[in-house]
């Protein structure tokens, strides 16, 4: 089993740029999670996704943040403009539907703006 | 969504047990106790989760008091690997179903 795959592992833009980072879940895993992680600190939900449908972007700064999964398997986030505050650990999870199950996480991409 | 307490750091010696607290005083019927660890620049990653009953696997063991407002985490011989930060999480069964993180325990393994 490949695992999440996100890329790229690393990004440093300048401010006001836009960015994109890439997510493939585990296969069959309908439950995908866009997390971000500021340093120091615990993992913050950004979007969950159950197959292709947001189902809670409550927490997904809509102005400068937009996500998408397409088809149900893959899924982009995407930052324009960026600003020096996003930078930090940007997490990808899947989870099979259902809490009885755990979640497994990418290795992450970390941004850093400058 | 129920709190987590666990303390910010802990230590202990290789190949020795170790005890990791949990208290969540206000959980719920409906909430699972999972727990994550973070190595250093990696994602999160599973290691447990129960319900009621104490729960076995090949990383951990998860004790779940009577009540259910605290439970621990037990590491049976600590390995200079298993140093990570380690997260409590109540998990519902129905809703939302997400994982929020609180600041979780730092947990330093002496050779």
């Amino acid at each position: 089993e490949a695992g999440v795959v996100q890329s790229p592992r690393y990004k440093i833009i300048e401010k006001k740029q836009p960015v994109a980072f890439w997510c493939n879940p585990i296969s069959g895993h309908n439950t995908l999670y866009w997390y971000r992680q500021n340093l120091g600190q615990g993992p913050e939900l950004l979007i969950r996704y159950e197959n292709e449908e947001a189902v809670d972007d409550s927490q997904l700064p809509k102005d400068r943040f937009s996500a998408e999964r397409l088809k149900g398997v893959d899924s982009t986030l995407k930052i324009q403009p960026a600003e020096l505050g996003d930078s930090a650990v940007y997490l990808c999870a899947s989870s099979p539907q259902g809490s009885s199950y755990g979640y497994t996480f990418g290795s992450g991409t970390r941004l850093t703006v400058v | 969504d129920a709190k987590t307490t666990q303390p910010n750091s802990m230590e202990s010696n290789e190949e020795e047990p170790v005890h990791l607290p949990c208290n969540h005083s206000t959980i719920s019927g409906t909430d699972y106790i999972h727990w994550y660890r973070q190595l250093p620049s990696q994602g999160p990653e599973y290691v447990i989760h129960g319900l009621t009953s104490n729960v076995n696997n090949r990383m951990a063991s998860l004790a779940i008091a009577e009540d259910r407002k605290s439970s621990t985490l037990i590491l049976h011989r600590a390995t200079l690997r298993d140093a990570a930060v380690y997260y409590c999480i109540l998990r519902q069964i129905q809703g939302a179903q997400k994982l929020v993180f609180g600041q979780g325990t730092r947990l330093t393994i002496n050779p």
